[in-house]
């Protein structure tokens, strides 16, 4: 039971390039979500967030979007840089329900100089 | 910056026997959570405690599993029997509030031999 997919297993973008990494979920009670990044032999590291109370969230060079009608959502890197390869991981949350993070199978990001 | 830690980075024990998994969470945080990476898989949610109490556990958290916070630092997961499929990276977590970003620690690889 996949609750959040991410399909693309893996991106490759050229540096200075947008890199666009996607996600979906199939639970509707989702209220929280999270992108977390991840390199070899460590934990996840937290990037962004966005409640569904919005659309868009920035920081920097990451910018989060959601489309709640389309349960969706994408992490913008702009620009990317060769230290942002590593494996991109969409988390969700009920946090009417629950604690525990969902999460995606992740995408490898491989950014090229 | 505050940082969860967990020891010992690497787990080696034989099929049955008890391991403990321990973790520092970030010390003005609230919630505290185990999550577990199979080779390959998904990370997934194990369970969340709070108020020296579990606030929620998912289906794999059987009764092979406790946590316990003994003392006002530490956080540990307990596998009473371990088995060949509890072979994992276990990631520790902790949050300010359960609506919070969770921030992971670096994992513990438990092998089961």
């Amino acid at each position: 039971d996949q609750q959040v997919k991410q399909n693309s297993p893996s991106l490759s973008v050229q540096e200075g390039r947008i890199s666009i990494l996607n996600c979906d979920y199939t639970n509707s009670m989702f209220d929280y979500f999270l992108w977390y990044k991840k390199y070899p032999a460590e934990g996840p590291t937290f990037l962004i967030s966005i409640s569904s109370i919005k659309d868009k969230n920035e920081d920097g060079r990451f910018t989060v979007f959601l489309n709640k009608s389309a349960k969706h959502l994408s992490l913008h890197i702009v620009p990317s840089q060769p230290g942002d390869s590593a494996v991109y991981f969409c988390a969700a949350s009920a946090n009417q329900a629950g604690t525990a993070l969902i999460f995606g199978k992740g995408t490898t990001l491989s950014v090229s100089s | 910056e505050p940082e969860v830690t967990q020891t010992p980075s690497h787990q080696v024990t034989q099929m049955g026997q008890e391991v403990i998994l321990r973790c520092v969470p970030i010390s003005n945080h609230l919630y505290f959570y185990w999550y577990r990476q199979i080779l390959g898989q998904k990370v997934e949610f194990l369970v969340s405690f709070y108020n020296n109490e579990i606030s929620e556990k998912s289906e794999i958290f059987d009764d092979q599993f406790s946590v316990e916070r003994p003392d006002g630092s530490n956080f540990t997961l307990k596998i009473r029997s371990t088995k060949l499929e509890d072979s994992a990276m276990y990631f520790c977590a902790s949050s300010e509030n359960f609506y919070n970003e969770q921030f992971f620690g670096p994992g513990t690889r438990l092998t089961v031999l």
